[in-house]
């Protein structure tokens, strides 16, 4: 167990409309990191938050935000949602920059499907 | 552009048999190198990691080998077991920042008995 958890497991949305995924796990997980599967791919990097902003971001559209609160806790909330959409959204815990570990702790996935 | 991929989709080890997953990678300023294994409606799961330094690091049944001269990884695993049957990933990290990975796109091991 890594000790990540995500909600919902599964969502069903139809195009346009929004949809907001979460992620939460054990204290001491200061960075998070969001990413895209889509079926028989590997994941793609979304973005990452650390201590609440955003420390960088992959080649995603703007339609692709994040939250991270003071528990640690993060939400990922596209808009306006197209087909393409479709996929597994993972989000990945660390102890962040200045930790020794770099190990990624990833929840098991929200899959979006999108009508 | 600068890409992490795998060469094989699909490998096919019999029970314990040594399974060999090969991977490129062309980002020459990768310092850091990590293997994934992801089972049906998992997340991927953590096997083991290597760092630019080395050319070699062991884990429990894996080894991992670092090639940088030839910008390539691989992950081999000992007496494979059906559990082992999953996709595997190989990841890079981006360099720029802290833990943001660029995945492979991924190799289905299936072991047969």
């Amino acid at each position: 167990e890594t000790g990540v958890t995500q909600s919902p497991t599964h969502l069903i949305k139809t195009r346009g409309q929004q949809v907001t995924l979460r992620c939460s796990s054990q204290s001491g997980h200061n960075t998070v990191s969001w990413y895209q599967q889509a079926l028989g791919q590997g994941p793609q990097f979304i973005f990452q938050y650390y201590r609440e902003e955003e420390n960088g971001r992959g080649n995603f559209p703007p339609r692709f935000s994040g939250l991270q609160f003071p528990n640690y806790s993060s939400e990922l909330n596209v808009n306006a949602l197209e087909l393409d959409d479709s996929a597994l959204y993972l989000c990945a815990r660390s102890h962040g920059p200045g930790n020794s570990s770099d190990e990624q702790f990833f929840g098991p996935g929200t899959r979006l499907t999108v009508l | 552009g600068e890409s992490v991929g795998l060469h094989l989709p699909t490998l096919s080890v019999q029970e314990g048999d040594n399974s060999i997953i090969n991977c490129a990678y062309s980002n020459s300023a990768s310092d850091y190198f990590i293997w994934y294994k992801q089972e049906s409606g998992k997340g991927p799961q953590f096997i083991i990691d290597i760092r630019s330094n080395m050319d070699k690091r062991q884990g429990q049944r894996v080894t991992v080998l670092l090639n940088k001269t030839v910008k390539h990884l691989s992950l081999q695993i000992a007496a494979t077991q059906p559990g082992d049957s999953a996709v595997y990933f190989c990841a890079e990290n981006l360099g720029d920042s802290w833990g943001k990975l660029q995945f492979g796109a991924g190799t289905q091991v299936v072991v047969t008995p």
